[in-house]
């Protein structure tokens, strides 16, 4: 299973949109509603930031929102602040019962 | 939401086995509510899904291709946890290793509670 297609880099100024993208095939992205954002501090674990495509857990900004189509999955900023520089993962379910990630995307806010 | 405690040695020599432990409180590693997950990140290759056990009736395990022929996953009711053993491991096999709750969804694997992570060099 090959690892999910993301830029290495996108960057902002405060109070900017950026958006980032997440690239598979039919049998991850493409065929399934079940791929989840995530937002990765230096030193920390990864933090769920939207799963099921653009559904967002408790207590996650709603300036976080995720979309879909075909076989990209997209997780869109919007009002960008300093403390959101991290990297960002997605993941997908699998036709093969499994999970497979994204190669990270470090976002810089200028 | 759950509490996820990992142990285990941060330095194996190689062809040896890898074992982590993940101890769970705020929920069971025996309930329908969770999937248990185990999940790698080196900076070659990236976050890398190794594979889950879940309890639906019975229990069930998915390991990644990648580590399918030397991966195991085991759950163990009487403490409430569950384990990695990762065997014949080479200084490729060195990383930050997590292990991960998902929600009851057994397609969704969306990471809801991480464990703290635990860096682990394969050298001799």
């Amino acid at each position: 299973q090959s690892a999910l297609t993301q830029p290495a880099s996108v960057s902002g100024s405060p109070g900017q949109s950026i958006t980032i993208s997440c690239t598979g095939t039919s049998s991850d992205v493409g065929g399934y509603n079940y791929v989840s954002w995530y937002q990765q501090h230096p030193g920390n674990a990864p933090k769920l930031m939207i799963y099921d495509v653009n559904n967002r857990p408790s207590g996650v900004s709603n300036r976080f929102s995720g979309s879909k189509s075909g076989y990209t999955a997209s997780l869109t900023i919007s009002g960008l602040q300093a403390e959101d520089e991290a990297a960002y993962y997605c993941s997908s379910y699998t036709s093969s019962t499994t999970l497979v990630f994204g190669g990270g995307t470090k976002l810089t806010v200028l | 939401q759950a509490q996820l405690q990992q142990s285990g040695p941060g330095l194996v020599e190689p062809s040896q086995t890898l074992s982590l432990t993940c101890g769970i409180s705020g929920d069971s590693v025996s309930s329908n509510s969770g999937t248990w997950n185990w999940i790698r990140q080196s900076p070659s290759r990236g976050l890398e899904w190794l594979g889950r056990t879940y309890y639906r009736s019975k229990w069930y395990y998915d390991y990644a291709v990648s580590v399918k022929s030397r991966i195991t996953i085991n759950p163990d009711t009487s403490k409430n946890q569950f384990s990695l053993q990762l065997h014949s491991v080479t200084p490729e096999d060195t990383a930050v290793y997590y292990c991960a709750r998902a929600g009851p969804d057994v397609k969704r694997l969306s990471m809801t509670d991480w464990g703290q992570g635990t860096l682990v060099t394969v050298s001799s």
